[in-house]
Order: structure tokens, then C-alpha cells, then sequence
């Protein structure tokens, strides 16, 4: 099965710029998760969704964070506007949701705030 | 949310069993102990999952014991595409894919 897409692999911007990732999951997985992985740090729970619904987001920084899950495939995560303490790794993962199904991980897409 | 505790690195050689303990004393009665391994450049991979004694697959081996506050994931004689670093994860993935929390994980450096 092909696994989870991300997109760019890398983004270096300026701060107080606006940035979005992209990511597909897995076809049929209907649980979708983006992580922020700090460097030297294990990954951190952005926000969770169950299909196209907000599961939960409680450690999402609202006010420059945000994500969308349209259609209950796709999502895409926006940063506005970039501070440098958001240079990290954003990691998109997903799964069928049920049960004790595992999380897939994509290669997420490695932002660098100058 | 059980919190989890491991050895932040450890060293070994080709050819050794390396068993990496995880403690979690707080772990729930619906929670699920779910090993990861990362290597540097890529998302965390999913290695290995269990409730309660011994699960093992192709790849490594969990023990568990019978009060759940620890787990120990066994890989046996590695090799040096072993070093990455391993996560161990405790939630309860039926309630929606549960809310799984990652730790600081262990560094595994595997020597010649």
C-alpha cells in the first residue's frame, strides 16, 4: 500500500511569513494526526482528526496555528504568522482508527524559520 | 494520559540482544503498549504492539509483565541499521485511535 504523503520535504522562510503542509494519508485510514517534532525531541501532538472532524487540539498554538481535514482525506496545516521557535519538523501520520490499529508516519516536511 | 519513562541512550554491538525497558506506572486498564523506531531524515515506524505478556513478530519481541507499569522491547542480535531511536507509547487506541504521546525515547547506537 502506498504510504503517507507529505509535501514540500523542506521549507525555509522568514518569520512573520505564512506557511502550509500538505499531507495525504493512507486511502481508508480514517484517523489523520500532525505532529511537531523539535529537534532532539520525541514528536508532539498537534491536532487529531477522526474523519473530517476535530478530535482533539488541545496542544494547537490557535492563535497562529491552523489545520483543515476537507472531505475526511486531505489535510493541510498553515502557520501564520511563523515565529522562529516553529523551526521543526511537522509530521502528518495516519490510521484506520479502530481498535489497536498502529500509526503511519510520512517523512514529514522539515521547516526552518530565519 | 499514562506517562512514560525510558533511558534517554544506550550502546551496543552487532551480533547482541538489546532490551530497552520503558517504565509507565500510571498505565490504564484500556491502554495498549506500542513500540516505534525513527531513524534520522523519517517518521517514526511502528515495530511492535501488546497488552499483556509476551507478543513477538518478525522484527522484536515485548514483554510485559503482569502489572503493566513496564515493558521491555527485546531485538535480537542487531545489526548497525538497528541505531535509530525507539519510542514506547501507552493509550488507548480504541478511543478513536486513542491520544498517543510521545516521550524523548532511546537513542540506540549499535557498534562493529
Amino acid at each position: 500500500e502506498a504510504g503517507v504523503a507529505q509535501s514540500p520535504r523542506y521549507k525555509i522562510i522568514e518569520k512573520r511569513q505564512s506557511v502550509a503542509f500538505w499531507c495525504n494519508p493512507i486511502s481508508g485510514h480514517a484517523t489523520l494526526y500532525w505532529y511537531q517534532q523539535i529537534l532532539g525531541q520525541g514528536p508532539k501532538l498537534l491536532i487529531q482528526f477522526q474523519n473530517n472532524g476535530v478530535v482533539d487540539d488541545s496542544q494547537l498554538p490557535k492563535d497562529r496555528f491552523s489545520a483543515e481535514r476537507l472531505k475526511g482525506v486531505d489535510s493541510t496545516l498553515k502557520i501564520q504568522p511563523a515565529k522562529l521557535e516553529d523551526s521543526a519538523v511537522y509530521l502528518c501520520a495516519s490510521s484506520l482508527g479502530q481498535g489497536n490499529s498502529p500509526l503511519h508516519f510520512g517523512n514529514g516536511t522539515r521547516l526552518t524559520v530565519t | 494520559l499514562a506517562k512514560t519513562t525510558q533511558p534517554i541512550s544506550m550502546d551496543s554491538y552487532e551480533g547482541q540482544e538489546v532490551n530497552i525497558t520503558c517504565s509507565h506506572n500510571n498505565i490504564a486498564t484500556n491502554d495498549y503498549i506500542t513500540w516505534y523506531q525513527q531513524f534520522p531524515s523519517q517518521g517514526p515506524r511502528f515495530i511492535i504492539q501488546g497488552y499483556k505478556t509476551k507478543v513477538t513478530n518478525e522484527v522484536a519481541s515485548l514483554f510485559i509483565p503482569a502489572d503493566r507499569k513496564s515493558s521491555t522491547l527485546s531485538l535480537p542480535r542487531v545489526s548497525l541499521s538497528d541505531t535509530a531511536v525507539y519510542y514506547c507509547l501507552v493509550g488507548d487506541l480504541y478511543n478513536q485511535g486513542g491520544k498517543l504521546i510521545f516521550g524523548q525515547g532511546t537513542e540506540l547506537s549499535v557498534k562493529p
